[in-house]
């Protein structure tokens, strides 16, 4: 069966640095190119990053680049994001997916003072 | 940016009637390898998003068969034929033929009359 598992959410401030994890199982983790999708409270899905699957290509969307790192770990099954210079509107819960297909369960980041 | 518009925004439906959902995009989602990447989530009150169709139009597994996508171009719809209690959650459109980046709809709400 597949499995998503989030983690590294939390409560940090306006500048703050945060890693997020997401560790996989229940399929060839290094086949699979892996998103992180997010949602902001009571609003809708925003696409966030994107990894190939050897990790030789990235993209980000434009409010998060120099901003954010997306990386992978195909030992380790696992799946980061890196954010710096965190901003109030970087509130959300973060999902990582596999492809678009499998969905995590997501993480919460909350970016207050 | 490929922009995604869903309607209606809110559905209330009757349990056993069918349901429609549109989503339009501002330019054609054929891509240059003939596919058109055009995929529906579902997302229950309080659950992480799911895959119900991809490629406007096939089914993903243990997607029950009420379920159907069609469309081309820059039209899709998203069909239940008999809605259940089940059902009720927030539906998006998402798009993977021109990204970076990835977009969705807005969502359009299900709910129960």
């Amino acid at each position: 069966e597949v499995q998503l598992v989030e983690s590294g959410g939390g409560l940090v401030q306006p500048g703050g640095s945060l890693t997020l994890s997401c560790a996989a199982s229940g399929f060839t983790f290094s086949n699979y190119e892996m998103n992180w999708v997010r949602q902001a409270p009571g609003k809708g899905l925003e696409w966030v990053s994107y990894i190939s699957s050897s990790g030789t290509t990235k993209s980000y969307t434009d409010s998060v680049k120099g901003r954010f790192t997306v990386s992978r770990d195909n030992v380790k099954n696992s799946l980061y994001l890196h954010m710096d210079s965190l901003r109030a509107e970087d509130t959300a819960i973060y999902y990582c997916a596999r492809s678009h297909s499998y969905w995590g369960q997501g993480t919460m980041v909350t970016v207050s003072s | 940016d490929v922009v995604l518009t869903q309607s209606p925004v809110s559905l209330p439906v009757t349990l056993g009637q069918p349901a429609s959902i549109s989503c339009r995009s501002n330019q054609s989602l054929v891509h240059s390898d003939g596919n058109t990447y055009l995929n529906w989530f579902q997302q229950r009150p309080g659950q992480s998003p799911r895959r119900l169709m991809y490629k406007v139009s096939n089914r993903d597994p243990r997607v029950p068969d009420r379920f159907s996508g069609s469309g081309s171009g820059t039209d899709f719809t998203l069909k239940i034929s008999r809605v259940e209690a089940e059902d009720v959650g927030i539906y998006y459109c998402m798009q993977g033929t021109h990204w970076p980046p990835l977009t969705f709809g807005g969502g359009t709400k299900v709910e129960i009359k």
